[in-house]
């Protein structure tokens, strides 16, 4: 069966690390998504890409980086982990059909990261 | 920007009782979408309105989007455990069901 895993599940590091939260899709969806949940925020949007070589800057990125390479991977780096970014982290895909679609996202199980 | 309340933050029903989680948005909505997460787990699709007045159903559960395209409320009907989790509702950003605004959710518990 198709699907979206993320790892690893649970991450503790320390500030100042660099940090790579993995993400693969076998649905060969186009688009990509990386969210963190925090109480009483919801999700929020930390980058997504529509597709090979596209990324895009979402609400939160500042201090995050994606890169796609292909079609089934959006790893998410943080590049010198804060404790600030202690979170969870869900990563998502969606297929295009060229307009407004079921607005299905498909999610992964999620990544707890703590930054000590 | 646009922003989306839910009510309650936290809910605690007896089992076979109904309830309602509500959001709101501060702008008209192209779409709404309802999401249902459990502990310690990603999020799964429930429903999608798009339509002023839509309703939809899923088993017990149904979804309605007011005739403003500004509300929506869920309501389950004769609650069970399995329903028990965080629901979650999104809009779609000016027309794009790519990236999607949240509520901060409705923590759902379920008493036996």
């Amino acid at each position: 069966d198709a699907e979206i895993t993320q790892s690893p599940r649970h991450k503790i590091t320390e500030t100042g690390r660099q940090v790579t939260l993995a993400c693969h899709q076998t649905w060969n969806h186009n688009n990509m998504f990386w969210y963190r949940q925090d109480l009483g925020h919801g999700l929020r949007l930390i980058h997504y890409s529509y597709g090979v070589q596209d990324t895009n800057k979402g609400e939160v990125s500042d201090g995050y980086s994606v890169s796609r390479s292909n079609t089934e991977d959006l790893p998410l780096t943080l590049e010198s982990a804060a404790s600030s970014q202690t979170s969870v982290y869900f990563c998502a895909s969606s297929r295009t059909s060229g307009g407004l679609d079921t607005g299905e996202l498909f999610f992964g199980e999620g990544s707890r990261l703590t930054v000590l | 920007s646009q922003e989306l309340e839910q009510s309650p933050q936290s809910l605690i029903v007896q089992e076979g009782k109904n309830l309602t989680i509500n959001c709101t948005s501060s702008k008209t909505l192209y779409g709404l979408y309802w999401y249902k997460q459990k502990y310690g787990e990603g999020l799964i699709f429930l429903m999608m309105l798009q339509k002023g007045g839509e309703e939809k159903s899923h088993e017990k559960i149904t979804a309605k989007l007011d005739e403003k395209k500004q509300q929506s409320s869920l309501h389950i009907t004769a609650s069970q455990p399995s329903h028990a989790g965080i629901y979650l509702c999104g809009a779609d950003n000016a027309g794009s069901n790519y990236q999607l605004i949240w509520g901060a959710g409705t923590k759902l518990i379920i008493k036996p």
